[in-house]
C-alpha cells in the first residue's frame, strides 16, 4: 500500500536547523509531487511547500521562503525538508502528504507525523 | 487566522445530523477551486475524507457527504456516531497566495 515514512521527533534550540525526512513506498516514486505541511498545537494545518521527485525546483510558501529547502534522493525514495534558523514558534507537527496528479488536488496519504520541539 | 473559515465546534446526539461549515473568498473556493475534508484523531495526521468537494475515498461510509457553494464548502455527517468524535479540516488552494489552504478546523462533539 501506498505509504509515507517519516523520521523521528526532534528537539532544537532556536536558531538551529532541523531536518525531516519521509520515505515513501507502495508507488513510483517520481510520479507524484509531496507536499510539506506543518500543525502547531492546536491550530490547523499551515501548507510550506512542495517539491517533484522528478526534478525541477520546489515550491516554498512566502512565509517560509529563504528558512525552508526540500530535497529528494530518488535512490531511497525520500524526501526532506529542511527549517533553518529555527524560533519557538516553529514547534509543530511536520507531515509530508502525496499530492493528487491532477490540479491543486488533495493530500493522500500524510506521513505519520514529526515533532519538532524549538526550546532554549 | 486560517485563509478558510471553520466553527471552532459543532455537536450532535449519536443518530442526529451536523454540518460543518469552510467559508472562503473568491480566490480559492469562490474561484472554483476544489474542497477537501480531513478527519483527524488526537495525537495522529490527518486523513482524507472528502475530495474532490462530494467523492469519498473507498473505506469512508457514506455517512459522511460534501457539497460546495459559491463561496463556502459543507461536511454533512448524519446517523452521528461516538466514533466520529474527531477534528475535520477543510482544505482548498488559492490563486492569489498561489499557496494550498486549509481551514482552521472544527472539534465535532457527540453528546
Amino acid at each position: 500500500q501506498v505509504q509515507l515514512v517519516q523520521s523521528g521527533a526532534e528537539v532544537k534550540e532556536p536558531g538551529a536547523s532541523v531536518r525531516v525526512s519521509c520515505k515513501a513506498s507502495g508507488y513510483t516514486f517520481t510520479s507524484y509531487y509531496i507536499h510539506w505541511v506543518r500543525q502547531a498545537p492546536g491550530q490547523g494545518p499551515e501548507w510550506m511547500g512542495i517539491i517533484n521527485p522528478n526534478g525541477g525546483a520546489p515550491t516554498y510558501a512566502q512565509k517560509f521562503q529563504g528558512r525552508v529547502i526540500l530535497t529528494r534522493d530518488t535512490a531511497t525514495s525520500t524526501v526532506y525538508l529542511e527549517l533553518n534558523n529555527l524560533k519557538n514558534e516553529d514547534t509543530a507537527f511536520y507531515y509530508c502528504a502525496r499530492k493528487e496528479l491532477e490540479g491543486p488536488g488533495w493530500f493522500d496519504p500524510w506521513g505519520q507525523g514529526t515533532l519538532v520541539s524549538v526550546s532554549s | 487566522q486560517s485563509v478558510l473559515t471553520q466553527p471552532p465546534s459543532v455537536s450532535g446526539a449519536p443518530g442526529q445530523k451536523v454540518t460543518i461549515s469552510c467559508t472562503g473568498t473568491r480566490s480559492n473556493i469562490g474561484a472554483s477551486y476544489d474542497v477537501h475534508w480531513y478527519q483527524q484523531f488526537p495525537g495522529t495526521a490527518p486523513k482524507l475524507l472528502i475530495f474532490r468537494n462530494n467523492n469519498r475515498p473507498s473505506g469512508v461510509p457514506d455517512r459522511f457527504s460534501g457539497s460546495k457553494s459559491a463561496t463556502a464548502a459543507y461536511l454533512d455527517i448524519t446517523g452521528l456516531q461516538a466514533e466520529d468524535e474527531a477534528e475535520y479540516y477543510c482544505q482548498s488552494y488559492d490563486s492569489s497566495l498561489s499557496n494550498w489552504v486549509f481551514g482552521g478546523g472544527t472539534k465535532l462533539t457527540v453528546l
